[in-house]
């Protein structure tokens, strides 16, 4: 089975830095997505990790270990707009189903 | 459009009756996924199609969800005699490469079941 564990709910301000992290426990492994969802819309995609480190990409970083079972998202100078709830999956022993997390819930404030 | 599509955004049914929730992916995608998602939690896997192959159907909670894509691109997902427990956000997503690398999803469906 897939075992995905992510913090419910986190509080940030404005211009600051929020890490979400996300732990796994799954039967294979072929990469972790990160992905964005606001209430009542669609999730959509942020980052892709399938080999150890740090992506980046603008004000979204996404790192990973493999070895640990352990991912977290990091978003800096934030703004109200990142306010949403944020999704960590894993793509198990086959390439094309993911198992999702329960979601963080990012509220910033002024 | 650009994306992907699902229609109807809204069904409301009463505890018996069938629906039927179409999606409309991104034009030339391979790969088409259904999920169901419950308030407050994550997408849960229900099933996956490669063109009009359903390589799996393992996420269907029974028998009475039934999904087809027959010409390999627009989707149906039909629940039969729905229960107040089918009450959900129902996802679809697409991918242009076969095994759904960096899958798009749609806006969902909200079916309420009274």
């Amino acid at each position: 089975g897939q075992n995905i564990d992510q913090p419910t709910e986190m509080t940030a301000t404005e211009g600051a830095i929020v890490q979400i992290n996300c732990t796994y426990q799954t039967s294979g492994f072929n990469g972790l997505f990160w992905y964005q969802q606001h209430a009542g819309e669609a999730p959509t995609f942020l980052s892709y990790n399938v080999l150890d480190g740090l992506e980046e990409k603008g004000r979204f970083s996404s790192f990973l270990s493999r070895s640990k079972g352990y991912s977290y998202l990091l978003l800096k100078e934030l703004q109200m707009k990142d306010s949403a709830s944020y999704l960590c999956a894993v793509r198990g022993d086959n390439d094309y189903k993911l198992s999702f997390g329960a979601g963080t819930t990012v509220t910033v404030r002024a | 459009g650009a994306g992907v599509s699902q229609s109807p955004r809204y069904k409301v049914a009463k505890r018996g009756q069938d629906v039927a929730l179409r999606c409309d992916p991104i034009s030339g995608h391979v790969s088409l996924f259904w999920y169901q998602q419950a308030l407050g939690q994550g997408p849960e896997f229900l099933t996956y199609f490669q063109n009009e192959a359903q390589l799996d159907k393992s996420g269907l909670p029974s028998d009475r969800f039934f999904a087809e894509r027959p010409e390999g691109s627009v989707s149906t997902l039909k629940i039969q005699r729905t229960q107040q427990e089918d009450s959900a956000v129902y996802l679809c997503a697409s991918s242009s490469l076969a095994g759904g690398y960096e899958q798009y999803f749609g806006p969902g469906t909200r079916l309420t079941v009274t």
